[in-house]
């Protein structure tokens, strides 16, 4: 069985600072993907990053960035040079060989200004 | 579709009744997941379609709740005999699916507002 797990319930920043989002996951897969949304205080879910298994090179889009540890299991979110908006529940997710995803229980950040 | 649409956005029921909610997933979009949300918790999986068919349903709850999906489209999740634990929001979401190894970024997943169940 997959597993995601987000050890930080909550966490604030200073606005323009970065900030990692912690996220572990255990799977016996060899082929999987991993994934981080946002979800702002109105309820929608907002794709941010992805990253495959196979891919060597952490994935970067725009100020996020997915730190890939496949040995320790780990893949954190960075958010570089946080602006007020970036406050919202972040979740981690795997994607399994069956197409099935697999949601932490997310990270409250807050962006202090 | 432009998004992921999902309606009521809102539905208000009493215990006992039935529910049904609605999601039009992207147009083109053959993979569609139905999840929910708890206040202040994470994302439950409930069922998963590719296409017409629904080849995992392990996250169903009970045999209250049913979903189906006609003409690879629309898909509806039904909740029979609502109980009060059964009030969350109920997210849609869809992607183009495919194999992973393919391209990763048909499996990513664009979510719908949600509809917000309460069962009084």
């Amino acid at each position: 069985a997959q597993k995601i797990t987000q050890t930080q319930p909550g966490m604030f920043v200073q606005e323009k600072e970065a900030v990692t989002l912690d996220c572990t996951y255990d799977t016996s897969d060899q082929s999987y993907g991993l994934f981080w949304y946002k979800q702002p205080s109105s309820g929608e879910m907002i794709f941010l990053i992805y990253q495959g298994s196979y891919d060597e090179q952490n994935a970067t889009e725009g100020r996020y960035s997915l730190n890939f540890q496949k040995a320790r299991k780990s893949a954190n979110l960075v958010i570089s040079a946080s602006q007020l908006g970036d406050s919202a529940m972040y979740f981690c997710a795997i994607r399994d060989n069956f197409n099935k995803f697999y949601f932490g229980s997310g990270t409250k950040l807050n962006v202090k200004p | 579709g432009a998004g992921v649409s999902q309606s009521p956005s809102n539905k208000v029921t009493e215990k006992g009744k039935d529910v049904e909610l609605r999601c039009d997933p992207i147009s083109g979009h053959t993979a569609l997941y139905w999840y929910r949300q708890s206040l202040g918790q994470g994302l439950e999986f409930l069922i998963y379609f590719q296409g017409n068919s629904a080849p995992d349903k392990s996250g169903l709850p009970s045999d209250r709740f049913s979903a189906e999906r006609t003409g690879g489209s629309v898909s509806t999740l039904t909740i029979q005999r609502t109980q009060q634990e059964d009030s969350a929001v109920y997210l849609c979401a869809s992607s183009l699916g495919g194999g992973w190894r393919v391209n990763p970024a048909k499996n990513i997943q664009y979510f719908g507002a949600g509809t917000r169940l309460s069962v009084l």
